[in-house]
């Protein structure tokens, strides 16, 4: 079946831009993730949602960052006037539901730069 | 807090031999499971093994097996039989109890494999 999506794969955007980042999860997942992979952070958490309950933002970096999830599925992750430091692979997982040993899937990214 | 190490930034392997990749982590949790992601230049983390805090038996799939030393919190990724394709950055990660079981990653480690 098809796999986690994401677009767009590469965004160059201003300094001082928004921009808006999506994930589509695999079918039927209900457990959707965001993380961050910089060259200087590695790869960190930044936001979880699990069906339709209120999501858990104990990674987002700044109040410049901001998750939804329509429906239980799409999810888009928005970045208010983007920074330099913004510049990262921003990656998006998803997971069948709250079974422990459930492995988080991953998508292509979604390849960020900020000018 | 959890905290994911690994050592080996960079490896080469000669096609057809075994190698083994380094992951030892700390965490207070009392339940936990370990991940192996691969990381290709495409970019997209492709799940790789899964070892539970609580299972008995070292995981394997294929030719990847994880040495689980639970006393001396280590993870190690076994590859059996490297392949050019094996090439890529892997990741060692660990599944905890906080916000809906995020993973914490470790830094990675580049495999080379030589013809």
């Amino acid at each position: 079946g098809a796999g986690v999506s994401q677009s767009p794969s590469n965004k160059v955007t201003e300094k001082g831009k928004d921009v808006e980042l999506r994930c589509d999860p695999i079918s039927g997942h209900t457990a959707l993730y965001w993380y961050r992979q910089s060259l200087g952070q590695g790869l960190e958490f930044l936001i979880y949602f699990q069906g339709n309950s209120a999501p858990d933002k104990s990674g987002l970096p700044s109040d410049r960052f901001s998750a939804e999830r329509t429906g239980g599925s799409v999810s888009t992750l928005t970045i208010q006037r983007t920074q330099q430091e913004d510049s990262a692979v921003y990656l998006c997982a998803s997971r069948p539901g709250r079974g422990s040993r459930e492995t988080q899937y991953f998508g292509p990214g979604t390849r960020l730069l900020v000018l | 807090a959890q905290k994911i190490t690994q050592t080996q930034p960079g490896m080469f392997v000669q096609e057809k031999e075994a190698v083994t990749l380094d992951c030892t982590y700390d965490t207070s949790d009392p339940s936990y499971g370990l991940f192996w992601y691969k990381q290709p230049s495409s970019g997209e983390m492709i799940f790789l093994i899964y070892q539970g805090s609580y299972d008995q038996q070292n995981a394997t799939e294929g030719r990847y097996s994880l040495n689980f030393q639970k006393a001396r919190k280590s993870a190690n990724l076994v590859i059996s039989a490297s392949q050019l394709g094996d090439s890529a950055m892997y990741f060692c990660a660990m599944r905890g109890l906080g916000a809906g079981n995020m993973l914490t990653f470790g830094g990675g480690t580049r495999l080379m494999v030589k013809p």
